[in-house]
């Protein structure tokens, strides 16, 4: 079946810090990769993406590669700042049935401080 | 520039009660979903429609029915609602395929 397996937290970061999330997926095909970004009382914003095999996906400073061999789609930030604090989630999308179905991992909290 | 709206925001229900949460969507979207967000397990797919006319379960449908009303509106109905349902409820839409989810706001639901 279709899992996303994420990286616990929380984390804690200083500021300007490098940041890594790691994510490993199990999938039946070929899915597509999200990265999912939820701030304080919102709902969940798109922070990236990757559709195959060693597309990077980029935005905000924020950077995954879609690694088919280690089933791999680490987030990355080379400086973080305060107003990156939030829950991150990784997700794969399945593309059975015409339906762009959802699997989520647990969320990251991150909370970077001064 | 609404995106997907859901209300209400917050509701609390007694054990038995029940009610409807409501989702729209104004980006023509064919694909709808309500998932429930608790702390520790992710987002987890409630029900889903590919397209107007057909919903399908997801991976925790009991006790939840679905309507999609139509092409813009997919309601999520708790019909006697359980201290287990207590939980923040997202509605989210996207196009076929493999693109980008939208998501709404959230209903943070407490059954008491």
């Amino acid at each position: 079946g279709n899992s996303v397996t994420q990286m616990e937290g929380p984390v804690t970061l200083s500021e300007e810090a490098f940041l890594t999330i790691n994510c490993t997926y199990t999938a039946t095909g070929y899915p597509s990769l999200f990265w999912y970004v939820q701030y304080p009382g919102e709902g969940l914003q798109l922070l990236l993406k990757a559709t195959k095999a060693d597309d990077k996906g980029s935005n905000k400073g924020f950077e995954a590669t879609y690694r088919k061999e280690t089933t791999s789609f680490h987030l990355e930030k080379g400086s973080v700042q305060v107003s990156d604090s939030a829950v991150y989630f990784c997700a794969l999308s399945d593309h059975r049935s015409g339906a762009n179905n959802l699997f989520f991992g647990t969320g990251t909290r991150l909370t970077v401080i001064p | 520039n609404a995106g997907v709206t859901q209300t209400p925001k917050f509701q609390v229900l007694k054990t038995g009660q029940s009610m409807t949460l409501q989702c729209a969507q104004d980006m023509n979207h064919n694909s709808m979903y309500w998932y429930r967000q608790d702390p520790g397990m992710g987002l987890r797919l409630i029900y889903y429609s590919a397209s107007e006319g057909t919903t399908d379960k997801g991976e925790v449908p009991n006790g939840y029915n679905v309507s999609r009303l139509n092409k813009r509106e997919f309601s999520l109905r708790l019909e006697s609602a359980a201290p287990s349902q207590t939980s923040v409820y997202f509605c989210a839409s996207s196009e076929q395929g493999f693109t980008e989810a939208f998501f709404g706001q959230g209903t943070r639901l407490t059954v008491v």
